[in-house]
């Protein structure tokens, strides 16, 4: 079957710019994770949905950092005025069971 | 397995060698740990978990042993094949966590023909 996807693969944008970064879960996933994975390092969490509620939004950064989901499908992390640091790849993940995530193939961002 | 600064600690094996890659965990608490591996340009895939009632795991050419005092976990591949080439994360569910997961820096591991 399908599995997550991600898009768009790759995204540049200028400093100060907003952006839109899409994740489509495995269907019928009731979980999804957005992490961030800066050059070389492991995975940092960024927030978690339970059906379209984020019980846990501490992972985000700061508040330019926002991230929705509708419909309990598709989810939607938003960066606005883009900074350099915020270059990485965003990962999304989703899972049915406890703990059995499943990832995406990740959105590179870099910002210039 | 413990990370430096911003670089990957790295293991090359030759092909048909078993590997055994390390990690420190952070949270006493934790009790369930898993092992992802992640292909160049690709998300994590998952390989192997295990909760902490439990010291050893057998899977497909894996194993994965969890030594709760030390607080350490490896992950042992056999005969390591080309393909195994990847980076590899342990991840343990934060203090407990249902569903929060934190991850290692990773290890780099490369099989050499």
């Amino acid at each position: 079957g399908a599995g997550v996807s991600q898009s768009p693969s790759n995204k540049v944008t200028e400093k100060g710019k907003d952006v839109e970064l899409r994740c489509d879960p495995i269907s019928g996933h009731t979980a999804l994770y957005w992490y961030r994975q800066s050059l070389g390092q492991g995975l940092e969490f960024l927030i978690y949905f339970q059906g379209n509620s984020a019980p846990d939004k501490s992972g985000l950064p700061s508040d330019r950092f926002s991230a929705e989901r509708t419909g309990g499908s598709v989810s939607t992390l938003t960066i606005q005025r883009t900074q350099q640091e915020d270059s990485a790849v965003y990962l999304c993940a989703s899972s049915e069971a406890l703990y059995e995530q499943y990832f995406g193939p990740g959105t590179r961002l870099t910002v210039t | 397995g413990e990370s430096v600064g911003l670089h990957l600690p790295t293991l090359s094996v030759q092909e048909g060698d078993n590997s055994i890659i390390n990690c420190a965990y952070s949270n006493s608490a934790s009790d369930y740990f898993i092992w992802y591996k992640q292909e160049s340009g690709k998300g994590p895939q998952f390989i192997i978990d295990i909760r902490s009632n439990m010291d050893k795991r057998q899977g497909q050419r894996v194993t994965v042993l969890l030594n709760k005092t030390v607080k350490h976990l490896s992950l042992q591949i056999a005969a390591t094949q080309p393909g195994d080439s990847a980076v590899y994360f342990c991840a343990e569910n934060s203090g407990g966590s249902n569903y929060k997961l934190t991850f290692g820096k990773g290890t780099l591991l490369t099989v050499n023909p």
